[in-house]
């Protein structure tokens, strides 16, 4: 069974801050994807890392990826408020009918 | 313009009813599905549709039923089987269809929340 890990779960930063949220994951697999979700609202895709090695950046965001290690981070450059969000990493496996298995959440927030 | 709506955006159900969420989407995406989110939790599949008449369920499938006679109507009905229907529920579609190897981005309406009285 495919699990999905993040960490940390919570996170609290201030404006202008660097940080990394990161995303494990059980089973081998070279796609990876990124969502944000505003509270009450609906999620968006961010990036979608399809090998290894892959990175994505849009403004303040930067995902990379690590097939070997299992493992994604999500890289948060001099933070922003706009950035506070919760933010989830998803992992599916092709040619298994594509079931996306989503992490738990890091739910991010930006302070003044 | 495309893109998914979900119906209705809050629900009350008493507990013993079956309650009906809707979800259409002009996307022209093959595959559909259904989300479950709890308060701190990260989402949980439903079921899934990759092709008209044809769906397979996900993690948490009981007490939950779906259909998919149209290509764009992916409704999703929760039974009185269902222990603690309470939560917020999304859909998805992606272009994803049978036998295709490429990314699977979802698409995600904006959700409907169920509250049990």
């Amino acid at each position: 069974e495919l699990k999905v890990e993040q960490n940390p779960l919570f996170l609290s930063m201030q404006e202008g801050k660097n940080y990394t949220i990161y995303c494990n994951y059980s089973t081998t697999s070279d796609r990876l994807y990124w969502y944000r979700q505003d509270p009450g609202k609906s999620l968006e895709s961010l990036f979608v890392l399809l090998s290894n090695g892959a990175v994505k950046q849009e403004g303040r965001l930067m995902a990379s990826l690590d097939t070997k290690a299992r493992l994604s981070t999500l890289h948060i450059t001099a933070a922003v408020h706009d950035l506070s969000a919760t933010y989830f990493c998803a992992v599916d496996i092709a040619g298994t009918a594509s079931k996306l298995t989503f992490g738990t959440g890091t739910r991010l927030q930006v302070t003044l | 313009d495309g893109g998914i709506t979900q119906s209705p955006k809050y629900l009350f159900r008493k507990e013993g009813q079956n309650v009906t969420l809707s979800c259409e989407q002009n996307l022209n995406h093959d595959a559909m599905y259904w989300y479950r989110q709890d308060p701190g939790q990260g989402l949980r599949l439903i079921y899934y549709s990759q092709i008209v008449n044809d769906f397979q369920k996900g993690d948490i499938a009981e007490g939950y039923s779906v259909s998919r006679e149209k290509k764009e109507s992916f409704p999703l009905t929760v039974t009185s089987a269902q222990k603690n229907p309470t939560a917020f529920y999304l859909c998805a579609s992606s272009i994803q269809r049978q036998f295709y190897s490429g990314a699977n981005v979802l698409t995600f309406g904006a959700g409907s929340r169920l509250t049990v009285l």
